[in-house]
């Protein structure tokens, strides 16, 4: 089983539309928890932190569930410029960052 | 302004054929990563440095070596590249914060091709 789990998509939306994307991870003394996003061939940017309270960043929404070992990510009224791949990443401590393989989304006109 | 520099952008190399790429950061980050990604595939950590001492993962291939000369060096050596190699070489740095919300700070990263 890998360690973080998503559901590779690719989703495909129109403009406008609310996207949720899922992740899940196999270790549970895991301590941090993020949201990248990778736009073809460059590099993953911070999109935004995880908390178990979530937390929410205009359009975005992170929400974490320690019981159940699953990260989610909630796109409101999706933008063209939303189009990329979204890499769900745990942090396990000492240093350690793993990443899932992401989820493609294509926000279509 | 850049803050973590990667070169080359792209590095076409031979089978065999030994290859280093390069990092540097102007952020004074203790902690430096080197990641590998090849196509539709996750980042994978190869290894890292907090600030001297250097730790690997158990998978990373002997093939793969690593220097950090100063706090705002870091190389990737492959000894002896072979086809699987081929994948874009990510550099990333974070801060020490007790290991709680390790943000990852990336280059641009390093298009290795081996042919």
């Amino acid at each position: 089983r890998k360690e973080v789990e998503q559901d590779p998509g690719p989703f495909n939306v129109p403009e406008g539309a609310t996207v949720a994307f899922n992740c899940t991870y196999s270790n549970s003394a895991s301590q941090s928890f993020f949201w990248y996003r990778q736009d073809c061939r460059k590099e993953p940017k911070l999109l935004m932190s995880v908390y178990s309270s979530g937390n929410e960043d205009g359009r975005f929404t992170a929400q974490l569930n320690r019981a159940s070992q699953y990260i989610s990510l909630l796109i409101r009224d999706s933008k063209l410029s939303d189009s990329a791949t979204y890499l769900c990443v745990v942090n396990t401590g000492g240093f350690k960052t793993i990443f899932g393989a992401g989820t493609r989304l294509f926000v279509k006109a | 302004d850049a803050m973590v520099i990667q070169n080359p952008r792209y590095q076409v190399t031979q089978f065999g054929k030994p290859v280093t790429l390069s990092c540097s950061q102007t952020l004074n980050h203790n902690v430096m990563y080197w990641y590998q990604q090849k196509s539709s595939q996750a980042p994978k950590l190869l290894f890292h440095y907090y600030d001297k001492d250097f730790n690997n993962e158990a998978d990373t291939p002997d093939n793969f070596q690593s220097r950090r000369p100063n706090t705002s060096f870091c190389f990737l050596d492959i000894r002896s590249p072979g086809l699987g190699d081929t994948a874009m070489y990510l550099c990333a740095t974070s801060s020490d914060s007790g290991g709680l919300e390790e943000k990852l700070f990336f280059g641009s990263g390093t298009q290795l091709s081996v042919l």
